[in-house]
C-alpha cells in the first residue's frame, strides 16, 4: 500500500522560507505516470492546491503562489519537496502532499503537516 | 476560470437518511475531470469519486455520482455514522489546474 509521509519545520518566521519533504513509501515515484502535489488548508478553510512534479522533473505551479513556489524532486530517495518563500501568517495551514493522475483526483494522501507562520 | 460552488454549505441529516450534495460549476467543464472526496476531522481528504461517478477502490456503493450539464451530485443513501464529514469536489484542467470546491459539511441532525 502507497504511503506519504510528510516532514519539515511545524514554526516558521514570516518572510522565510517555509521547507516540507514527502517521503513516499509502498511504491516507486517513478512508476505509473503520476504526478506528485503539494496541497494546502488554512484552519478551518478549504483545500488549495499549490503545485504538482513528475519523477522527470516536469511541474506545474498555482498561478496565485507560482513567483514563491518550488517543487522538486529526488527520484533516488523517493520523495519530493516544496519551497515556499517571503511566508506571511495568510501562509499557515495544513499541507498534504498527494498523488495524482489527470482523470483520477488525488487518490492516496499524507496524513498532513500543520505549519505555523509566526514570529 | 471554472469557478466550483457546493449547496447547502450545511447539511443536517440523520442515520438511515439520504443525502444529496451539489456542486455547480460556472461554466460547462469535462465531467472526467470532476472528483469528490471526503474529509473527516483531523484526517487527510479521502478519494470518494472520479470522474464524476465512478467509485475509488474501497468505496461503498452507496456513494454515487450523478452530474446534467454544469450541476454535478454526490447522493449518499443509507446514512452511517461514519459518513458524517465535510464533502469537496474538484474540478482538473482550468487555472489554476486543479481547484476545489469550498465544501459542504454534513452533520448529524
Amino acid at each position: 500500500q502507497l504511503q506519504l509521509q510528510e516532514s519539515g519545520s511545524g514554526l516558521v518566521r514570516p518572510s522565510q522560507t517555509l521547507s516540507l519533504t514527502c517521503s513516499v513509501s509502498g511504491g516507486s515515484i517513478e512508476s505509473g505516470g503520476y504526478s506528485w502535489s503539494w496541497i494546502r488548508q488554512p484552519p478551518g478553510k478549504g483545500l488549495e492546491w499549490i503545485g504538482y512534479i513528475y519523477s522527470s522533473g516536469s511541474s506545474d505551479y498555482n498561478p496565485s503562489l507560482k513567483s514563491r513556489v518550488t517543487i522538486s524532486v529526488d527520484n533516488s530517495k523517493n520523495e519530493f519537496s516544496l519551497k515556499l518563500s517571503s511566508v506571511t501568517a495568510a501562509d499557515t495551514a495544513v499541507y498534504y502532499c498527494a498523488r495524482g493522475f489527470l482523470t483520477s483526483g488525488f487518490d492516496f494522501w499524507g496524513q498532513g503537516a500543520l505549519v505555523t507562520v509566526s514570529s | 476560470d471554472i469557478v466550483l460552488t457546493q449547496s447547502p454549505g450545511t447539511l443536517s441529516l440523520s442515520p438511515g437518511e439520504t443525502a444529496t450534495l451539489s456542486c455547480r460549476a460556472s461554466q460547462s467543464l469535462n465531467s472526467a475531470y470532476l472528483a469528490w472526496y471526503q474529509q473527516r476531522p483531523g484526517q487527510a481528504p479521502r478519494l470518494l469519486l472520479y470522474s464524476a461517478s465512478i467509485r475509488a477502490p474501497g468505496i461503498p456503493d452507496r456513494f454515487r455520482g450523478s452530474y446534467s450539464g454544469t450541476d454535478f451530485t454526490l447522493t449518499i443513501s443509507r446514512l452511517e455514522p461514519e459518513d458524517f464529514a465535510v464533502f469537496y469536489c474538484q474540478h482538473y484542467g482550468g487555472s489554476p489546474l486543479y481547484s476545489f470546491g469550498p465544501g459542504t459539511t454534513l452533520e448529524i441532525k
